[in-house]
C-alpha cells in the first residue's frame, strides 16, 4: 500500500486532455514539493515535472503539474499514443524521513 | 551527453551481498553540483529510492534499507557503487542509477539492470 494514492489507470483519446491525481497528507504533499515521472514501456523513468509545476528544459508544455493542499495532479493535453505508459508522483515525507512514491497510474491512449 | 550504465551480477543468492556499479560518462561524479542515486523497481511494481552519494562523500539512505545499504564512489573511474547486504527474494528488482540535482529530481538515468535473488 503506497503512502501516496494514485488511480491505477487513466485513459483518453488522441488530442484529449487527461489528469492524473496524487493524494497524500500533511507530512508529504502538504509540506514538500511534488515531482512526477513518466515511464514508457521497457524504459527507465523520465523526469516530467519537478517542484510541483516546473518542466525540465525541452519538455513540451503539453505536460503541466499543480498542487493544492495535500493533493497534486499532472495534466497532459493533446494526448498522443506515445504518451502511453506509467506515471508516478514522488514526495519527501517528513514523518518517514524518506521519499514516498505513488503506486503509479497506467495511461492508455484509446 | 550524460550517460549512466549499471553493471553487476544478474543473480545473487539469498543472504549474500548484491553489488552493482554505475559508470558515468559525460559528467564527473566529482562535481559538487549533483548527487548520484540508486533506485529500484520490482517487476510490475513501483519505484523505491535506495540512496545517494555526493562528491563530498556524504551519503543519504532510505530509512527502510539503511541498515543494509552502502553507496560509495570511485572518482578515478568515475563510478559509484551499491552494496546491499543480506538480500532476500524481496530484493529482486530492476536497479537503476540516476543523477540528481536535488533530492527526488533525477534527470539522467541508466537503462537499469535486473537482479534476481534466488538460490
Amino acid at each position: 500500500q503506497s503512502v501516496l494514492t494514485q488511480p491505477p489507470s487513466a485513459s483518453g483519446t488522441p488530442g484529449q486532455r487527461v489528469t492524473i491525481s496524487c493524494s497524500g497528507g500533511s507530512s508529504n504533499i502538504g509540506s514538500n514539493y511534488v515531482h512526477w515521472y513518466q515511464q514508457l514501456p521497457g524504459k527507465a523513468p523520465k523526469l516530467l515535472i519537478f517542484r510541483n509545476n516546473q518542466r525540465p528544459s525541452g519538455l513540451p508544455d503539453r505536460f503541466s503539474g499543480s498542487k493544492s493542499g495535500t493533493a497534486a495532479s499532472l495534466a497532459i493535453s493533446g494526448l498522443r499514443s506515445a504518451d502511453e505508459g506509467d506515471y508516478y508522483c514522488v514526495v519527501w515525507d517528513d514523518s518517514l524521513f524518506g521519499p514516498v512514491f505513488g503506486g503509479g497510474t497506467k495511461l492508455t491512449v484509446l | 551527453q550524460v550517460q549512466l550504465q549499471e553493471s553487476g551480477p544478474g543473480l545473487v543468492k539469498p543472504s549474500q551481498t548484491l553489488s552493482l556499479t554505475c559508470t558515468v560518462s559525460g559528467d564527473s561524479i566529482s562535481s559538487d553540483t549533483y548527487y548520484w542515486n540508486w533506485i529500484r523497481q520490482p517487476a510490475g511494481k513501483g519505484l523505491e529510492w535506495i540512496g545517494r552519494i555526493h562528491s563530498s562523500g556524504s551519503t543519504n539512505y532510505n530509512p527502510s534499507l539503511k541498515s543494509r545499504v552502502t553507496i560509495s564512489g570511485d572518482t578515478s573511474k568515475n563510478q559509484f557503487s551499491l552494496n546491499l547486504r543480506s538480500v532476500t527474494a524481496a530484493d529482486t528488482a530492476v536497479y537503476y542509477c540516476a543523477r540528481g540535482l536535488r533530492l527526488l529530481e533525477w534527470d539522467y538515468w541508466g537503462q537499469g539492470t535486473l537482479v534476481t535473488v534466488s538460490s
